[in-house]
């Protein structure tokens, strides 16, 4: 397994356009979290996933964005009529079901600029 | 709202020297204790946690200290090597609720 796997790494696109990022989550992970980072931030929570259900939505998730887990393997983060406060680098992140000691197991991030 | 807080953007330390890095946090709810790692271009790497039932927790060169009347908690890296230069973020869990600091960048000097 080689970790939590994002596509793709850099994403450009003007604005108003959609955008959709993958997250591959390590297989066992039962997990899978989005987090999104802007510059001198912390990741802020998006949304969470236990197997295909999306259990918590946070507020900063407008009704632009939509995420999605089917089956309950890897997950969508797609971006509606994207603006230029969307640029951000989009984290995934898995863990499993217990284990809050342990950390999430994050990926590379997508980093999305709007133009 | 920010309910974790690193309150130091950033941190120099010479090689070999101890390492020191804060965090404050406001809800009392939260039951674990994170630090995270980040080096560019990667997302961040879980370094160590801390149950909010103990008081420190040690691994290796790196070492948690929670002080849960003061809400406050700290990681001490020693001896502190070039490699560990890095953006260290501080996370506090509850419930599945993750929230995470604005981070410090700790800059290690050979």
């Amino acid at each position: 397994d080689t970790g939590v796997s994002q596509n793709p790494r850099h994403k450009i696109t003007k604005r108003g356009q959609n955008v959709t990022f993958r997250c591959d989550p390590i297989s066992e992970h039962n997990r899978l979290y989005w987090y999104r980072q802007t510059l001198g931030q912390g990741p802020e929570f998006l949304t969470y996933f236990q197997n295909e259900a999306q259990l918590e939505k946070s507020r900063l998730l407008s009704d632009r964005f939509s995420a999605e887990r089917p089956k309950g393997s890897f997950s969508t983060l797609e971006i509606q009529r994207t603006e230029q406060g969307d640029s951000a680098m989009y984290l995934c992140a898995s863990s499993q079901v217990v284990g809050a000691s342990y950390g999430y197991t994050f990926g590379s991030g997508t980093r999305l600029t709007v133009v | 709202d920010q309910q974790v807080k690193q309150n130091s953007p950033s941190l120099s330390v010479q090689e070999g020297r101890i390492s020191i890095l804060n965090c404050d946090y406001t809800n009392s709810m939260f039951d674990y204790f994170l630090w995270y790692k980040k080096y560019p271009a990667e997302g961040p790497t879980f370094l160590i946690s801390i149950s909010s039932i103990k008081d420190k927790n040690e691994d290796g060169r790196f070492t948690v200290f929670l002080n849960k009347s003061a809400k406050h908690l700290s990681l001490h890296i020693v001896p502190s090597q070039p490699g560990d230069s890095a953006v260290y973020f501080c996370a506090a869990s509850y419930n599945n609720d993750m929230r995470f600091g604005a981070g410090t960048r700790l800059t290690v000097k050979p």
